[in-house]
C-alpha cells in the first residue's frame, strides 16, 4: 500500500471555481502534511503545509487535515489559469528526512 | 533569493558509466536531498543528508551512492549506470526536515 495516495486527474474547473484537491495517507502516525505545485517542466515548489486538524489558509489557499479520516486536502478559490499544475501531496512520518514521502500528484487544469 | 543549482539539464550516458550528478545550494542549509521523479511514481527518496559527510538512505538508494564533503554541495553518484537508471533527477534543500527548495532537474538518459 503506498504511503500516500491522489487521483491522478485531470481535474478540470473553470476560472473562478473553486478547486478541490485531495489526498489520503496510510500511516496513522504521520505528523506533517505538505503541498508542493509542480508546473509542466518545472521543478515541484512547497506551497502549504498543516500539522494540525482544521484548516490553514494562505491567500486564495486552504489546507485541510483531518486525521480522524487520515485525508488531506487543497482548496483553491477563484481558481485561475496559472494555477493549472500538478499539485503533490507530500506527507511526514516522523522527525526524520528519510521518511518524507509524495504522492504521485493530481494535474488541474483551470479553464478559462 | 534562494538558489539550487543542479550541474546539468540534460545529460546522455552509456551503461556501466559511473555518472555524477553535482548540486550546489548558496543558502547554508543543513538538509539536501536526492529525488528521482517517474511517471506514475512520483518522487522518491534516494538519499538524504542532514550534515557534512551525514547521510542516510532513502526508499531507493540501491545502484547509487552520495558525497557531502562541503555544506553546499551534495553529489549524486551512480556506480555503474543502468537503464533503468534512467529518470528525472531532483536536489533540494531544506532547514527542518522537509523539502523545500528545489533545483531545476536533471534529465538523465542512460543508452
Amino acid at each position: 500500500q503506498k504511503e500516500v495516495e491522489q487521483n491522478s486527474g485531470p481535474l478540470s474547473v473553470p476560472e473562478g471555481a473553486i478547486a478541490s484537491l485531495n489526498c489520503t495517507y496510510s500511516d496513522r502516525g504521520s505528523q506533517s502534511f505538505f503541498w508542493y505545485r509542480q508546473y509542466s517542466g518545472k521543478s515541484p515548489e512547497l506551497i502549504m503545509s498543516i500539522y494540525s486538524n482544521g484548516d490553514k489558509e494562505d491567500g486564495r489557499f486552504t489546507a485541510q487535515l483531518n486525521k480522524a479520516s487520515q485525508y488531506v486536502s487543497l482548496l483553491i478559490r477563484d481558481s485561475q489559469p496559472s494555477d493549472s499544475a500538478t499539485y503533490l501531496c507530500a506527507v511526514s512520518l516522523s522527525n526524520t528526512g528519510n521518511q518524507f514521502y509524495f504522492g504521485t500528484g493530481t494535474s488541474l487544469t483551470v479553464i478559462p | 533569493d534562494v538558489k539550487v543549482t543542479q550541474s546539468s539539464r540534460y545529460l546522455v550516458k552509456r551503461t556501466g558509466e559511473k555518472v555524477f550528478l553535482e548540486c550546489v545550494q548558496d543558502m547554508d542549509h543543513e538538509n539536501m536531498f536526492w529525488y528521482r521523479q517517474d511517471p506514475g511514481l512520483g518522487l522518491r527518496l534516494i538519499y538524504f543528508s542532514y550534515d557534512v559527510k551525514m547521510k542516510e538512505k532513502g526508499d531507493i538508494p540501491e545502484g547509487y551512492s552520495v558525497s557531502r564533503e562541503k555544506k553546499e554541495r551534495f553529489s549524486l553518484i551512480l556506480e555503474s549506470a543502468s537503464t533503468n537508471q534512467t529518470s528525472m533527477y531532483l536536489c533540494a534543500t531544506s532547514t527542518n526536515l522537509q523539502p523545500q527548495h528545489f533545483g531545476d532537474g536533471t534529465r538523465l538518459s542512460i543508452l
